[in-house]
């Protein structure tokens, strides 16, 4: 089956530092990926949507300067947070799909950021 | 827009209990209706899933009716299991128009099963 890997599972860095969280779809081409944003005990916010070779769409309320999406092949798109701050901590998941492949979308393991 | 409503847990459970998870609706178009599971520390893993109404998401023991009548995509296992210890998270989703892919999840229900 469809098989997401999202690395690095979890990170911490220094306030104001940049962080890099990677999502590839193992044996599917995923045009469209999802990156989602989970606060403890809470719910799953969409952050941002992308589609390979085209800019990301950003929900509102969502920095696209803070929050650096790229999709530049069928088979990756990367998160990066910049000027990580304290606030910025949270667990990040990623979703990949293809067209004509909804059923639900595959799930990475998930990014737990800490910011220090 | 679309949202979801999960019942507010926590849900503590004995082993060998039934297990009713609560999920209603609002949606526009007709859209495919999800429930993940996500143990603590990972990521979410799809439990089941029904494209359309009266359709019957099943899977290790859990089931879910799609009831378009009801708005709602309630989450049931006759017998849970302390493994079944976990968040559950109903979800919608739209599989066509500019919405394609996005899904809309509820907050979660914190779901404990003691031996």
């Amino acid at each position: 089956g469809a098989v997401v890997s999202q690395h690095p599972s979890w990170v911490i860095c220094k306030s104001g530092t940049s962080v890099k969280i990677e999502c590839r779809s193992l044996d599917f081409q995923a045009t469209t990926m999802f990156w989602y944003r989970q606060f403890p005990k809470q719910s799953l916010m969409l952050m941002a949507t992308s589609n390979e070779g085209s800019k990301a769409t950003y929900e509102q309320g969502v920095e696209k300067d803070k929050f650096l999406i790229n999709h530049a092949s069928l088979t990756l798109s990367t998160l990066t947070v910049t000027s990580a701050h304290p606030e910025d901590s949270s667990f990040y998941i990623c979703s990949a799909g293809g067209w004509g492949v909804f059923d639900g979308y595959t799930f990475g393991s998930g990014t737990r950021l800490t910011v220090v | 827009g679309n949202s979801v409503t999960q019942m507010e847990g926590p849900v503590t459970l004995s082993e060998e209990a039934f297990l009713t998870i609560n999920c209603t609706y609002t949606a526009t178009g007709y859209p495919s209706l999800f429930w993940y599971v996500q143990y603590p520390g990972e990521g979410l893993q799809l439990l089941l899933k029904a494209t359309k109404a009266d359709d019957k998401g099943s899977n290790k023991g859990f089931e879910a009716t799609y009831r378009k009548e009801t708005t709602s995509f309630h989450l049931e296992k006759g017998s849970v299991q302390v493994s079944d210890s976990a968040v559950y998270f109903c979800a919608l989703g739209n599989a066509g128009g500019t919405s394609y892919g996005k899904l809309t999840f509820g907050q979660g229900t914190i779901l404990t099963v003691h031996p």
